[in-house]
């Protein structure tokens, strides 16, 4: 089935950085969505992309749909230490139902103060 | 507004016993979701609902078996708790026309032993 691979799988930063990190298939998908999940609690949208090309902010955040449709990358500024979390892409399979996500294996975020 | 609750927040089992995971939505949301979640694998599918009374697999139904006999209820049974089923589970949710947006549960941490 359809894969969703992250990189970096963890990044250890300091207060003040900014943060880089993608999600890559080797299918095409039509929607890119991010979500971060903070410790012992369930994931949470933040943003969602729906055109090749696209790029989307939110705050501090900033999301772009890969030309290829097969990548996203999600770009964090000026971290800050609530930014501690797990980074979850995901998506509708491609040709399949919508009614059902695909998540990646997530890219884990620790902010040193 | 509670969102999505799940009961219990901790369990610890013994191989071959039995249990029920409850979520419960209180958002009118037609459908719902149970997932899986494991070290450096992200959230997996295991089984979810697009309305009352009705369920569907996911990418990893096996040893799980769900109810959906209330809108805002969806039930994740183990029948013969196994140590492979040691996970964090998620039950999420969502409207109809929102392709989108989950709302997750704040997990329930399982352990088999």
């Amino acid at each position: 089935g359809q894969q969703l691979n992250q990189s970096p799988q963890s990044m250890f930063i300091q207060e003040g950085e900014d943060v880089s990190m993608n999600c890559t298939s080797s299918s095409i998908f039509n929607t890119w969505l991010w979500y971060k999940q903070d410790p012992g609690e369930g994931p949470v949208l933040l943003i969602a992309l729906y055109k090749a090309g696209e790029l989307t902010s939110n705050g501090r955040l900033t999301a772009q749909f890969g030309i290829t449709r097969k990548d996203s990358f999600l770009n964090i500024s000026a971290s800050i230490p609530s930014d501690v979390g797990i980074y979850f892409c995901a998506g509708p399979p491609y040709g399949g139902a919508t009614n059902k996500l695909i998540f990646g294996t997530g890219t884990l975020l620790a902010v040193q103060p | 507004n509670a969102g999505v609750t799940q009961t219990p927040k901790f369990r610890v089992l013994k191989t071959g016993q039995s249990m029920t995971l409850l979520c419960a939505q209180d958002m009118n949301h037609e459908y719902m979701y149970w997932y899986r979640q494991d070290p450096g694998m992200g959230l997996r599918l295991i089984h979810y609902s697009v309305g009352e009374g009705t369920t569907a697999k996911g990418e990893v139904p096996d040893g799980y078996n769900v109810s959906r006999l209330k809108k805002q209820n969806f039930l994740l049974g183990l029948e013969s708790a196994a140590p492979s089923q040691t996970s964090v589970y998620f039950c999420a949710s969502r409207l109809q026309g929102e392709t989108d947006t989950q709302y997750f549960g704040p997990g329930t941490r399982l352990t088999v032993l």
